[in-house]
């Protein structure tokens, strides 16, 4: 089974701009992985962000964004706020068989 | 409002058996294909299975392949998630999603002698 890889953790300054990426071990994430990213706040049930790299829910904020950066899939935060701090993960299809990411979490300070 | 409401979690012993399901409403079921993803105790996502809308393509995580099935009744909007010769490393929260858009609170399967 594939191996996805996230950054551990990163810090964004409130309103500043982050950008969390994706590996995938079998080589360049394309648009065949289907990339998706959630966000989960301690306690609370994960969250959709995005799907398909750059689709997004009726409910994610504008200021997240997807997109494939230099062979891995990216999550871009625009404008930063207190209340996006939480763990993401990434998910990745390999043939219809998903691997999620281990995850990065993102603290707002 | 999409609701998807996971039960049928519990205690139980390693070698044992639990059948997990997921009540669906507030969404077309038959339109979307199913997921069950697990988190244990502490530690990240892990995508477990899914299933399509007609319920006959299947897909499963290496670590349960074999041991789990899942299935759907669309007739009762419902999904289910079969585990068999559960292991200590199965206990986790079980969550259900609807292709991966919403996701129910989950249920909590601890597997433990």
């Amino acid at each position: 089974q594939a191996v996805v890889t996230q950054e551990p953790s990163l810090t964004v300054s409130p309103g500043g701009t982050v950008t969390l990426t994706c590996a995938s071990s079998t080589g360049a994430v394309t648009s065949g992985h289907c990339p998706y990213w959630f966000h989960q706040k301690p306690g609370q049930v994960p969250r959709t962000l995005i799907y398909d790299i750059t689709k997004k829910h009726s409910w994610t904020p504008a200021r997240f964004s997807g997109s494939l950066l230099g062979g891995k899939a990216a999550l871009t935060l625009s404008g930063a706020q207190p209340e996006d701090e939480a763990e993401y993960y990434c998910l990745l299809s390999y043939s219809g068989v998903w691997v999620f990411g281990g995850g990065t979490k993102l603290t707002v300070l | 409002e999409v609701q998807l409401v996971e039960s049928g979690g519990g205690l139980v012993q390693p070698g044992g058996s639990l059948r997990l399901s997921c009540a669906a409403s507030g969404f077309t079921f038959t339109n979307y294909w199913m997921h069950w993803v697990r988190q244990a105790p502490g530690k990240g996502l892990e995508w477990v299975s899914h299933i399509n809308s007609d319920g006959d393509r299947t897909a499963f995580a290496d670590s349960v392949k074999g041991r789990f099935t899942i299935s759907r009744d669309n007739a009762k909007n419902t999904v289910y998630l079969q585990m068999d010769g559960l292991r200590a490393a199965d206990t986790a929260v079980y969550y259900c999603a609807n292709g991966l858009a919403s996701w129910g609170q989950g249920t909590l399967v601890t597997v433990s002698s």
